[in-house]
């Protein structure tokens, strides 16, 4: 496999569920990005790890829980969502510069999971 | 007020005619600026980066920064029907680690025959 690989596509889940968006890069990169897209706004920056740490969290509610293994493994836990949680999740991944290093700033993006909350 | 602001559209084109874009950013120590490409359906691709003040041409493509006016556009010449997408452009400060983009909320192209 190549690039950036999301699992599911599709979700459809109930507020009380559990479940969990997976994403993969084969790409050799050291930072991994959740985005969420929601109609008629902007791409939103949700978690980003770099060196698999964590190095931003955009004051995302606790519903949502990402976890990172390893640099090529990113994880996005659901629970107890809402209706508005409704989107299309994209997973990333990057070179992240480190020091001197220019960012490229070229974000590779999964095909997204596209979640459905009843 | 938005970070990345665009005019949603659609802005619509005909065919070998040129698209301009356009976008102005808040944050002024935004050093890095770049246009993704988003197909109706599928994910954002980069197209264009742009570093420094003024004009930078990659084929069809022409990128402008005005880094005081804090604005930067995007002009596609000789359009075709295949840049018919939503363009979203993108801002960052570089760091150490853990750069990420903000983006805007994209403007939307149509490129008539």
């Amino acid at each position: 496999e190549t690039g950036v690989t999301q699992t599911p596509r599709h979700l459809v889940m109930g507020m009380t569920n559990k479940k969990s968006l997976k994403c993969e890069q084969h790409l050799g990169h050291n930072a991994m990005y959740w985005y969420k897209q929601s109609a008629k706004k902007p791409l939103e920056l949700m978690f980003v790890y770099s060196l698999e740490e964590r190095v931003e969290n955009n004051s995302v509610p606790s519903r949502f829980s990402p976890e990172c293994p390893n640099s090529s493994h990113l994880f996005l836990h659901l629970h107890t969502l809402q209706p508005e949680d409704s989107a299309l999740y994209l997973c990333a991944s990057s070179q992240d510069g480190g020091g001197r290093d220019k960012w490229t700033g070229e974000l590779f993006f999964g095909e997204g999971s596209r979640l459905t909350v009843l | 007020q938005k970070e990345v602001e665009q005019n949603s559209g659609p802005l619509s084109v005909p065919e070998g005619a040129i698209a301009s874009l356009n976008c102005t950013y808040s944050d002024r120590g935004s050093q890095s600026f770049f246009w993704y490409r988003q197909y109706s359906g599928k994910s954002p691709e980069l197209i264009m980066s742009i570093y420094s003040n003024g004009d930078k041409e990659d084929g069809r493509f022409t990128a402008q920064l005005n880094k005081a006016s804090q604005y930067v556009s995007l002009l596609i010449r000789d359009s075709q029907p295949s840049d018919s997408a939503t363009y979203l452009c993108a801002v960052t400060l570089i760091k150490a680690a853990g750069n990420k983009l903000t983006f805007g909320g994209g403007t939307r192209v149509l490129v008539k025959p």
